[in-house]
């Protein structure tokens, strides 16, 4: 167990809708990443958060966002959702974010319908 | 940006034997990451390295950075078929840009 907990663990949804995911790093962890991982793209860099900011961002789509709260915990929002969304999603979590170690969630596993 | 190139993509060995895994990099690395996966699941942290010529060690596997920071290798010494899955390198661009990328992995199958 990484210690980074993501929920919910599977998610089944129709196109043109809308889904958030979770994320809650480890107990003091400062920054979130998000990853995509699809059979043809590999694991894509999304988004970085430290401490509630952006710090980083990736091959993110318009139709995604995502956020880090007061409580650190993360939120990737994804609508308009199209087939191509289907995937992994994972969130990991580091102490700073930069050079240390960063420890993964059992992702979540989005199909679009 | 930056881009890792693992090889090989795929690797099958017999048990007992070892094996090595490349992970270049097109820019120098400042922060080299190696991860195992299972199929569909979580990444698993393996190490990290930082400083050109660092090596570590954990259980039967061996990473290494080589001294230019442009390659590091990943050893494992008398695998076992527990040593199967996608092992991942991954690295943080240097500057301003903390993006944590990674390669397109090497999948290991071990046979008994």
């Amino acid at each position: 167990d990484s210690g980074v907990t993501q929920t919910p663990k599977h998610l089944i949804t129709a196109t043109g809708q809308r889904v958030t995911l979770r994320c809650s790093p480890r107990s003091g962890d400062l920054s979130v990443y998000w990853y995509q991982q699809s059979l043809d793209q590999g694991l894509q860099f999304l988004i970085q958060y430290y401490n509630g900011e952006e710090r980083a961002k990736g091959n993110i789509l318009e139709r995604f966002s995502a956020q880090q709260f007061p409580d650190l915990h993360s939120e990737l929002n994804l609508s308009s959702l199209e087939l191509g969304d289907s995937a992994l999603y994972f969130c990991a979590s580091s102490v700073t974010g930069m050079n240390t170690e960063a420890f993964f969630g059992q992702g979540t596993r989005l199909t679009v319908v | 940006s930056q881009e890792l190139e693992q090889s090989p993509q795929s690797l099958i060995v017999q048990e007992g034997k070892n094996l090595t895994i490349n992970c270049t990099s097109s820019k120098t690395l400042y922060g080299l990451y190696w991860y195992k996966q299972k199929y569909g699941e979580g990444l698993i942290f393996l190490m990290m390295l930082q400083k050109g010529g660092e090596e570590k060690s954990h259980e039967k596997i061996t990473a290494k950075l080589d001294e230019k920071k442009q390659q590091s290798s990943l050893h494992i010494t008398a695998s076992q078929p527990s040593h199967a899955g996608i092992y991942l390198c991954g690295a943080v661009s240097g500057g301003s840009n903390y993006k944590l990328t990674f390669g397109k992995g090497t999948l290991l199958t071990v046979n008994p």
